[in-house]
């Protein structure tokens, strides 16, 4: 059975604190992302990596910085975590396949709360 | 400007009768459509899915038709269940390197006994 994993499920933090989301998939997926979801905006891609060390900004890459060091690992960094960074964060993983055969599988989520 | 559109942010229906989410979206390119289904305190997961070349997936009480000139998308879901109430992202790709996923904001369906 696949299986994303997220270190947290729920996380309480204070402004300016440095914040790490770990997420580890055991798919061997090339293609890692982190969401974030809130009310009424959906998921917003903060930054992907489709291999070891690489990286690219999603929509909101803006106060995060990611890092994958193993194909397996793909961690999210909040440098000075602010209150608007309150949020649901969801990792997911997927392979390169053939049209019709792309799907994304999702962690659990980790709520964070920035006060 | 949002490429993936859920314009009812809630839909509530009875249980055994027919649920309709739709979809819209404006990017031409997108090719294969996905629906995901969301728990609360749970990752969304993969439900069904459609490529640009069909116009009509089914899988069980699941259908998912696609209007490619019009850009639409729907999900039906006969019989509804109560078991069915969740939050159902719309998302749409169009490269076969599953990297570039765009989500829309969701519909939050409630089945109602």
């Amino acid at each position: 059975d696949v299986k994303v994993t997220q270190s947290s499920r729920y996380l309480v933090k204070r402004t300016g604190e440095k914040v790490f989301l770990e997420c580890v998939q055991d798919m061997d997926h090339e293609n890692m992302f982190w969401y974030r979801q809130d009310p009424g905006l959906g998921l917003r891609l903060i930054y992907f990596s489709y291999d070891v060390k690489m990286k690219e900004k999603g929509d909101i890459p803006e106060g995060y910085s990611v890092s994958r060091e193993k194909k397996e690992r793909f961690s999210l960094i909040l440098e000075s975590a602010s209150t608007n960074q309150t949020s649901m964060y969801l990792c997911a993983s997927s392979a390169p396949g053939l049209a019709g055969t792309d799907t994304q599988y999702f962690g659990p989520g980790t709520r964070l709360t920035v006060l | 400007d949002q490429q993936v559109k859920q314009n009812s942010p809630s839909l509530s229906v009875q249980e055994g009768r027919i649920s309709i989410l739709n979809c819209d979206y404006t990017n031409s390119m997108f090719d294969y459509f996905l629906w995901y289904k969301k728990y609360p305190a749970e990752g969304p997961t993969f439900l069904i899915s459609i490529s640009s070349i069909k116009d009509k997936n089914e899988d069980g009480r699941f259908t998912v038709f696609l209007n490619k000139s019009a850009k639409h998308l729907s999900l039906h879901i006969v019989p509804s269940q109560p078991g069915d109430s969740a939050v159902y992202f719309c998302a749409a790709t169009y490269d076969n390197y599953g990297q570039n996923f765009v989500f829309g904001p969701g519909t939050r369906l409630s089945v109602l006994p």
